[in-house]
């Protein structure tokens, strides 16, 4: 089975940094991913780690232990329109299925 | 074309009506899968068709049939559902089943079962 944990909520000031976290018990695993979904539509992919360590990517960087099964996003120079859900998600070994943490809700204010 | 479309963006529907949700692609992704997401809940994986054959079924309940007509659409046919089967349904794609790859998600169709 899969159990992946996130924050329920997060707030945060725009310029700022952010780090959401999230941890994950899986069954197998063959990378973890991270999504943004604004209210109302459709998960956009920001990032992806299969190997341990960092993957940057503009304002949006991953990180992944294997052996702690832990991941982080994190959010550079904040902008008002990062205010939105981040869903961390598991490929399984079986390549098909995507499980997704509970997502975390991100405000951002002025 | 990076799209992944589905069709009707919103759908209210009676508990003895039968319709059916469209998506499709055209990027070539050979593994198309149905979620199924509540408010203020991640997406639940329901589906997956890997070469358009169903390869996994979540255990779902068959007054959810899915159907895959060749490697570009996916359907999602709905009968006799109950009003606690009103959710957002996502459809997925992915470049192959066997690859470290991200799946591309549509805008959804917003349903409402009444």
């Amino acid at each position: 089975g899969q159990n992946i944990d996130q924050p329920t909520e997060m707030t945060a000031t725009e310029g700022a940094i952010v780090q959401i976290n999230c941890t994950y018990q899986t069954s197998g695993f063959n990378g973890l991913f991270w999504y943004q979904q604004h209210a109302g539509e459709a998960p956009t992919f920001l990032s992806y780690n299969v190997l341990d360590g960092l993957e940057e990517k503009g304002r949006f960087s991953s990180f992944l232990s294997r052996s702690k099964g832990y991941s982080y996003l994190l959010l550079k120079e904040l902008q008002m329109k990062d205010s939105a859900s981040y869903l961390c998600a598991v490929r399984d070994f079986n390549f098909n299925k995507f499980y997704f943490g509970s997502g975390t809700k991100l405000n951002v204010k002025p | 074309d990076t799209e992944v479309t589905q069709t009707p963006k919103h759908l209210v529907m009676g508990m003895t009506n039968k319709k059916s949700l469209k998506c499709e692609q055209h990027m070539g992704h050979r593994a198309m899968y149905w979620y199924k997401q509540k408010a203020k809940k991640p997406p639940e994986l329901m589906f997956v068709y890997s070469y358009e054959k169903l390869s996994i079924n979540e255990s779902v309940p068959s007054r959810f049939s899915p159907e895959c007509p060749n490697s570009s659409l996916l359907n999602l046919h709905l009968h006799a559902l109950q009003p606690e089967d009103s959710a957002l349904y996502l459809c997925a794609s992915s470049p192959r089943t066997n690859t470290n790859t991200e799946a591309f998600f549509g805008q959804g169709t917003r349903l409402t079962v009444v």
